[in-house]
């Protein structure tokens, strides 16, 4: 099975604008969750999408948005770019058995506000 | 809420040496355990987990056992080599939580 797969793997942008980051899980995967990995602040849960519908977030701003479609592969959009939204944004697929949540990740996208 | 702790690092090893890397846990309920590798320039690829008390998860000569007692997933390899030179991170997902939690990441370089 092809494993998850993000484009871009990487992005400048400045101040102000606004990114669309994509995300395609592994097939047969209905969950997809997002991570911003940063040098100070670690690994920081964003959001998780479960058919098509948001059912986690974390503690992010509201300019940190996602979605997904029916295939099951989602965008993140973050609007209004700041330095600080500089990272490695990370999705990630999971297959969920019963009570155990295995998560996938994939190689990220590297985005740089300048 | 849920947290993980890792040793800080950075551990720095010759090759063939014995590699050990705390991690303990705080969880409400009772919570999945994995490692998680990450190679430069790379994402996070899952090393190994395990699902319940005194369960041993392994993989690529890495071992670590679930304690429930001591709530701690302690990462081992008994001789590690230079290409296993990385940031392991120690993470858990709760029973029907939608994220993992991770630790802050230990970067080991095995010299030769």
């Amino acid at each position: 099975k092809a494993g998850v797969t993000q484009t871009p793997r990487y992005l400048i942008k400045t101040r102000g604008q606004q990114v669309t980051l994509s995300c395609s899980p592994i097939s047969g995967h209905r969950s997809v969750s997002w991570y911003q990995q940063t040098p100070g602040q670690g690994l920081q849960f964003l959001f998780e999408y479960f058919s098509e519908t948001q059912r986690n977030k974390g503690n992010f701003p509201g300019r940190f948005s996602g979605r997904q479609f029916s295939n099951s592969r989602s965008e993140m959009n973050v609007s209004t770019l700041e330095l600080g939204d500089s990272a490695l944004y990370l999705c990630a697929s999971s297959l969920e058995q019963g009570s155990l949540k295995t998560q996938y990740f994939g190689p990220g996208t590297r985005l740089l506000v300048l | 809420g849920d947290s993980v702790t890792q040793m800080e690092g950075p551990v720095t090893l010759s090759e063939e040496a014995f590699l050990t890397i705390n991690c303990t846990y705080t969880a409400t309920g009772y919570p999945s355990l994995f490692w998680y590798v990450q190679y430069p320039g790379e994402g996070l690829q899952l090393l190994l987990k395990a699902t319940k008390a005194d369960d041993k998860g392994s993989n690529k000569g890495f071992e670590a056992t679930y304690r429930k007692e001591t709530t701690s997933f302690h990462l081992e390899k008994g001789s590690v080599q230079v290409s296993d030179s990385a940031v392991y991170f120690c993470a858990l997902v709760n029973t029907n939580a939608g994220k993992s939690t991770f630790g802050d990441g230990t970067t080991l370089t095995v010299k030769p």
